[in-house]
């Protein structure tokens, strides 16, 4: 089956400052990669998907880059706002079921 | 839609109980996913239906957990008995084409079990 790995698991970036979340899969039969934001004690919730067919998806401040050669997507956030602050899992599937990484706790310095 | 309702929210339960966690899909989603959430090992998938069929229920962790779907709007996912490594959250989650097709997974709440 499908392996996500996601790093770091942690990340602290200032107000305003950029972050970026990796991931890697195994798959490579695996074609749609979402993202997902949990906000502490929320559900979560999609907030950008890409698919293979494409290298780079962009929303506003939020971007997703996709090497299927290399099996690593990323997520790339811009001007970082406190309201960013939340948990942050990739996924990956070719299947139906989709397989969650760990996931990045992303913190927002003032 | 009232979106993925599930219930109970909190269950506290003592060790070797049954434990019964419910969830009402999206009205017209064709598929409906259970998820177990831990620090220690994050958004595991535990077993998904398609049109109230059990698809995969390869990330069942043992034969102490089962799960049902009768009909199009109501699935069960049941531990009996329970033990203290149960406690987590557990998500269901339901989507129109399958989450891995490029349909939006819509989470419940989740239900937050404690086995002492």
């Amino acid at each position: 089956g499908e392996n996500v790995e996601q790093h770091p698991s942690t990340l602290s970036v200032q107000e305003g400052d950029s972050a970026v979340i990796k991931c890697t899969y195994s798959d490579s039969a695996s074609n749609y990669f979402p993202w997902y934001k949990q906000e502490l004690g929320k559900r979560p919730q999609l907030i950008i998907d890409i698919r293979s067919n494409v290298g780079e998806k962009k929303d506003q401040r939020i971007a997703v880059t996709l090497n299927k050669t290399a099996k690593h997507f990323s997520l790339h956030i811009t001007e970082t706002q406190p309201e960013d602050s939340a948990v942050y899992f990739c996924a990956g599937g070719g299947a139906d079921g989709l397989t969650f990484g760990k996931g990045t706790h992303l913190i927002i310095q003032p | 839609d009232a979106g993925v309702i599930q219930s109970p929210r909190h269950e506290v339960t003592e060790m070797g109980q049954e434990v019964t966690l419910r969830c009402k899909p999206i009205s017209g989603h064709d598929y409906l996913f259970w998820y177990r959430q831990t620090m220690m090992r994050g958004l595991e998938l535990l077993i998904y239906f398609n049109n109230n069929v059990p698809i995969d229920d390869s990330g069942m962790p043992e034969d102490r957990f089962s799960a049902k779907m009768p009909n199009a709007s109501f699935s069960t996912l049941k531990i009996q008995p329970s033990e203290p490594r149960d406690s987590a959250v557990y998500f269901c989650a339901s989507s129109l084409s399958g989450g891995a097709k490029g349909g939006e997974l819509f989470f419940g709440e989740g239900s937050r079990l404690t086995v002492l």
